[in-house]
């Protein structure tokens, strides 16, 4: 059973548009829910983590949003850009044991 | 301060032969991953170690496949009899794993390829 389920698996949007990528999760005892933002030939990088006390966090044009009762998280990039092509991994966890990510979404913002 | 590291970086080798992929982690960190991430695809977890429990070993795809964690430090990802299937980058990741911080902290991979 996929235990965290990511879409779209690719999404094109224009140059200063919003991007929203979307994860939905099984475990409820799931504490930590990162996005991950890899490039091509390097390791993921955290991006941005949400913990399901809070139901919105923002850093800069990112931003999380998460609906505990709906069992569903979303990353929201403001004004994206062509530098912000990637692609995203949604990620769940619960203390002391290991992470679950999504499937990926490939991002691809046009100038 | 130096990240998780990966050596080597590339590995070819041929079909039936054995490789080990090795994994320094962040110093102190406490928990280990190594996943497997093939050609424009998702992240396949393999295998987890945290501290001195017996590690996760739920995601390994077959016998083939085994890892240690010496000393709760450097790791080392054997494939024995390597598949032209088993060619993938393989990410190694360490994580501090208290119960304030959880972030993952991911090497640079090490690209395989069977020939």
């Amino acid at each position: 059973q996929q235990q965290v389920k990511q879409s779209p698996q690719s999404l094109i949007v224009q140059k200063g548009g919003i991007s929203i990528i979307n994860c939905a999760y099984e475990n409820t005892a799931f504490d930590y829910f990162p996005w991950y933002q890899q490039f091509p030939g390097k390791g993921p990088a955290l991006l941005i983590a949400i913990r399901p006390d809070v139901s919105e966090k923002k850093e800069g044009r990112f931003t999380i949003s998460f609906n505990k009762s709906a069992k569903q998280f979303s990353l929201h990039i403001m004004d994206s850009q062509p530098g912000d092509s990637a692609t995203y991994f949604c990620a769940a966890k619960r203390n002391f044991n290991k992470f679950y990510f999504g499937s990926g979404t490939k991002l691809n913002v046009k100038p | 301060g130096a990240g998780v590291s990966q050596s080597p970086s590339n590995k070819v080798t041929e079909k039936g032969k054995d490789v080990e992929l090795r994994c320094d982690p962040i110093s102190g960190h406490t928990a280990l991953y190594w996943y497997r991430q093939s050609l424009g695809q998702g992240l396949e977890f393999l295998i987890y170690f945290q501290g001195n429990s017996a590690p996760d070993k739920s995601g390994l795809p077959s016998d083939r496949f085994s890892a240690e964690r010496t000393g709760g430090s450097v790791s080392t990802l054997t494939i024995q009899r390597t598949q032209q299937e088993d060619s993938a980058v393989y990410l190694c990741a360490s994580s501090p794993t208290s119960m304030l911080i959880n972030e993952q902290f991911f090497g640079p991979g090490t690209r395989l390829t069977v020939l």
